[in-house]
């Protein structure tokens, strides 16, 4: 098993282009998550999926969409990058027994230039 | 959302025991949760504890839960420089997520 896998590890935008963020789990978790770990501020949830075609806000959902067509995957969405949004994305998944704890993925490393 | 307060710096000196606080806020939270993460690193699942129980040991983790106080602590015995790490408390988002606090970044010295 893979665990959460995240794609890519690194990338540079510029100020206004779009990318997409990729995570994909194998463990057939219903829960994932999205956060963003900036300095001094440890991790704010973006958006989360309860199951797949559900989605719901997190703390700061602004400038970042998400969707959840199957189980497994999870992107996250950045329509027109702006330097605010540079920061480590983490995703996380769960099942549905709480005791299991989330499971991260290793994480990317986004700079808007 | 509201916050998750811990403090932001530890130091101690190798074989010392660390003790790291944590004020949560939902008194609703069922697990309560510790990670950990290494510099460059993603972030590892240390412990947890179920909001029945005071307290939980492994190895040398020990949790211990205050309802009353909302309190949550991780104590690490015999701290080693490879405990070096950021610690974060975390407790439950909505039930699906987490909601974290800011972490205590743990220097452990020689």
């Amino acid at each position: 098993n893979a665990g959460v896998t995240q794609t890519p590890k690194f990338q540079v935008l510029k100020t206004g282009q779009s990318m997409t963020l990729q995570c994909a789990q194998d463990m057939n978790h219903e829960y994932m998550s999205w956060y963003r770990q900036d300095p001094g501020m440890g991790l704010r949830l973006i958006h989360y999926s309860v199951g797949a075609g559900i989605t719901d806000q997190g703390e700061v959902p602004n400038g970042y969409n998400v969707s959840r067509s199957t189980t497994e995957d999870f992107p996250l969405r950045l329509l027109s990058a702006a330097p605010s949004q540079t920061s480590v994305y983490f995703c996380a998944s769960r099942n549905t027994g709480g005791s299991s704890g989330y499971t991260f993925g290793s994480g990317t490393r986004l700079t808007v230039v | 959302g509201e916050d998750v307060e811990q403090s932001l710096f530890l130091s101690v000196r190798e074989g010392d025991s660390s003790v790291i606080n944590c004020t949560y806020t939902d008194s609703s939270s069922t697990y309560l949760y510790w990670y950990k993460q290494e510099p460059g690193a993603g972030l590892q699942l240390l412990t947890y504890i179920f909001s029945n129980m005071d307290m939980k040991q492994d190895q040398r983790l020990t949790v211990l839960l205050n309802k009353k106080d909302k309190h949550l602590s991780l104590r690490i015995a015999d701290t080693q420089t490879g405990d070096s790490a950021i610690y974060f408390c975390a407790e439950p988002y909505s039930g699906y997520a987490l909601n974290f606090g800011k972490g205590t970044s743990l220097l452990v010295t020689p």
